[in-house]
């Protein structure tokens, strides 16, 4: 079985600053991974997904997100927060093979003018 | 547009009286999925279908009910519903990638309110 951890419910940056959203997971094969993110009164929408290829996988809006398998990790970042991205994220983790996906429980971005 | 469509968005209904929520995507997806999210624990699958006549439970089926007979559409119902079954509702489709790597299109989400 598989699982996410999100660290931080919710989190706060002032605006210009690095925003880290942090996810370590748990899956007992090679798991595919991803970043969603979800606007007010908003559906879910794609922001990044790893998938093997590279450890290093770059989203949208300037997100990126970095596969550390020895940590189980694969937290999300971008160097400078804009107000836009004010949203709550969700790390999310599918094993190879298996269309189930199992989501974080979230976190909530705020970010401070 | 390609996108995945629910109704109702909002609904304050009470308990016992059936209901339904619509959901259909125009993507030609065979993956659809439904989930609720509630302040806490994210977002839990409830059902899903693989294809046409093919669903399975997710981690909280109990109190639901789905069926899909035609591709595009994968309804979902309550028949009896309950104060616990208040929460936000999301539809979802996907293509099936046999990698199982699937991005996952969501409706906007269907507020549901049990008295």
């Amino acid at each position: 079985a598989q699982s996410v951890t999100q660290l931080g419910s919710h989190v706060s940056v002032s605006e210009g600053a690095l925003v880290l959203l942090r996810c370590n997971y748990s899956s007992s094969v090679p798991p595919y991974l991803f970043w969603y993110v979800q606007y007010p009164n908003q559906g879910l929408q794609l922001l990044l997904k790893y998938t093997s290829a590279a450890t290093l996988v770059k989203g949208i809006n300037g997100f990126e997100a970095e596969f550390k398998k020895s940590e189980t990790s694969f937290h999300l970042t971008k160097p400078s927060a804009h107000m836009s991205d004010a949203a709550e994220y969700f790390c999310a983790v599918s094993p190879f093979g298996n269309e189930k996906l199992t989501f974080g429980t979230g976190t909530r971005l705020t970010i401070i003018p | 547009e390609a996108q995945v469509t629910q109704n109702p968005r909002y609904l304050i209904t009470v308990t016992g009286k059936k209901l339904t929520v619509t959901c259909s995507q125009n993507m030609n997806h065979e993956y659809m999925s439904w989930y609720r999210q509630d302040p806490g624990l994210g977002l839990r699958q409830i059902y899903y279908s693989m294809n046409v006549e093919v669903t399975d439970k997710g981690d909280v089926p109990e109190g639901y009910k789905v069926s899909r007979k035609e591709k595009r559409n994968f309804p979902l119902i309550l028949e009896s519903p309950s104060p616990n079954q208040t929460s936000l509702y999301f539809c979802a489709s996907s293509d099936r990638v046999v990698s199982g790597a699937n991005v996952l299109t969501f409706g906007a989400g269907s507020r549901l309110t049990v008295l």
